[in-house]
């Protein structure tokens, strides 16, 4: 079955930096991938997504890119703001079964 | 507000006992989907109903079961509690079958003392 691989588990970054998280999939028929923002304490949020057709999508300070043929997708934060930091989650599916694996979680602080 | 509604939104309960989490989707929304998200871990995925019936099952215990009734809002019961059922409960809605645009409510935060 498919399975999502987010790395870093961590990530500290310098206010006004860029940070960036990386996933890998294993189903090459994946086809949605979205990104969820949790800040603590709350249920996750989506932030932004992608589909297979598409090579990259903008919103403001975060972008998504995916590489279909290598099978990995990132999500780019540039100039971080400290309401940035959070769990970030990525995720996949396919149209075969259409449920979402996730990857396991990123946690971004912004340091001051 | 996302839309989704849970509740409620933090229960304490004893090891044994047996509760029930409330789930209302957003608006529109015929899927609705569990999970399971213990202290700093990883959303586990337990359980989605779309439109009343059952569509996927993920690493639910026997112990625990749901239902979606006809004006879609969710139950998710959970029995024989231990401690390490311990964890935050999310509800998530999504249009169709597909979880394009999934939408997650704000927790049910269980302790099982």
């Amino acid at each position: 079955g498919e399975n999502v691989e987010q790395h870093p588990s961590t990530l500290s970054v310098q206010e006004g930096d860029s940070a960036v998280i990386k996933c890998t999939y294993s189903d090459s028929a994946s086809n949605y991938f979205p990104w969820y923002k949790q800040e603590l304490g709350k249920g996750p949020q989506l932030i932004i997504d992608i589909r297979s057709n598409v090579g990259e999508k903008k919103d403001q300070r975060i972008a998504v890119t995916l590489n279909k043929t290598a099978k990995h997708f990132s999500l780019h934060i540039t100039e971080t703001q400290p309401e940035d930091s959070a769990v970030y989650f990525c995720a996949a599916s396919a149209d075969s079964n259409y449920q979402l694996i996730w990857g396991a979680g990123t946690k971004l602080i912004i340091k001051p | 507000d996302s839309g989704v509604t849970q509740t409620p939104k933090h229960l304490i309960t004893a090891t044994g006992q047996r509760v029930t989490l409330r789930c209302s989707p957003r608006s529109g929304d015929l899927s609705v989907y569990w999970y399971q998200q213990s202290l700093d871990q990883g959303l586990q995925f337990l359980i989605q109903y779309y439109n009343g019936e059952e569509r996927a099952k993920g690493n639910i215990l026997e112990r625990f079961s749901a239902q979606q009734f006809p004006d879609l809002h969710s139950e998710l019961n959970l029995s024989s509690l231990e401690l390490g059922d311990s964890a935050l409960y999310f509800c998530a809605s999504s249009v169709g079958l597909a979880p394009y645009g999934y939408t997650f409510g704000s927790g049910t935060r269980l302790t099982v003392v």
